[in-house]
């Protein structure tokens, strides 16, 4: 069955500091992955996605990710971390069921940010 | 960017009643819409998919006959929850996509049922 994996419930980090948040996913097929940020009480805002082609990903925010399919992997990390960057951090695999193109998603990071 | 919207954004209703959800892409037409519920610091949880015109797709274990879904058109779908109780009580999320692109998420919707 697809699934996503996010081992680390909890992370805080100082300001300034590195960050890498981690996911791996179980699906058969080419995955299409996601990082979603979601701020207390607000709905979920894209950070990156990869679909193909380099495995290494850009998003927003100064985040980006890598794919690894041998380790069934798609971090995410940001060099250094903002106070305003605290929030719940979701990876998602996108796959094709019932007909449809759906998310999946992990249990989410919640990541705290000390001044 | 494609903007979804959700309304209302907060809703508390007295146990029994009914609670209308909109969810509306307002600068795209949008051919699949989800709705997903998320409980306290938990993970999004697909509850339905629905194309225009067509009845609902519900994931196992989503009671169709409580959370009625109708998407009317390529703008609005709605998610109806009925004679809600106060373990309906939660975060519901609406996405909506265009094949080819990634889904775009609305704000949310808290559901309090006393």
């Amino acid at each position: 069955a697809q699934s996503v994996t996010q081992p680390d419930i909890h992370i805080t980090v100082s300001e300034g500091a590195s960050l890498e948040l981690r996911c791996n996913y179980s699906y058969g097929a080419t995955p299409y992955l996601f990082w979603y940020v979601q701020s207390p009480g607000q709905g979920l805002q894209l950070l990156l996605k990869y679909f193909s082609g380099d495995t290494l990903v850009q998003g927003i925010k100064g985040f980006e990710a890598e794919f690894k399919r041998s380790q069934s992997s798609f971090n995410l990390r940001k060099p250094s971390v903002h106070w305003s960057d605290a929030a719940e951090y979701f990876c998602a695999v996108g796959i094709f069921s019932g007909g449809y193109n759906k998310l999946i998603f992990g249990a989410g990071t919640r990541l705290a940010v000390h001044p | 960017g494609a903007v979804v919207s959700q309304h209302p954004s907060r809703v508390i209703c007295k146990s029994g009643t009914s609670v209308k959800i909109e969810c509306r892409s307002l600068d795209f037409q949008a051919t699949t819409m989800f709705w997903y519920r998320q409980f306290p610091k938990k993970s999004l949880m697909l509850m339905a998919t629905s194309n225009e015109g067509s009845k609902a797709t519900y994931e196992q274990g989503v009671e169709k006959d409580k959370f009625l879904i109708n998407h009317a058109s390529l703008t609005l779908s709605t998610l109806t929850v009925t004679s809600a109780h106060p373990e309906d009580s939660s975060f519901y999320i609406c996405s909506a996509r265009v094949p080819g692109l990634e889904p775009f998420f609305g704000p949310g919707t808290r559901l309090t049922v006393l």
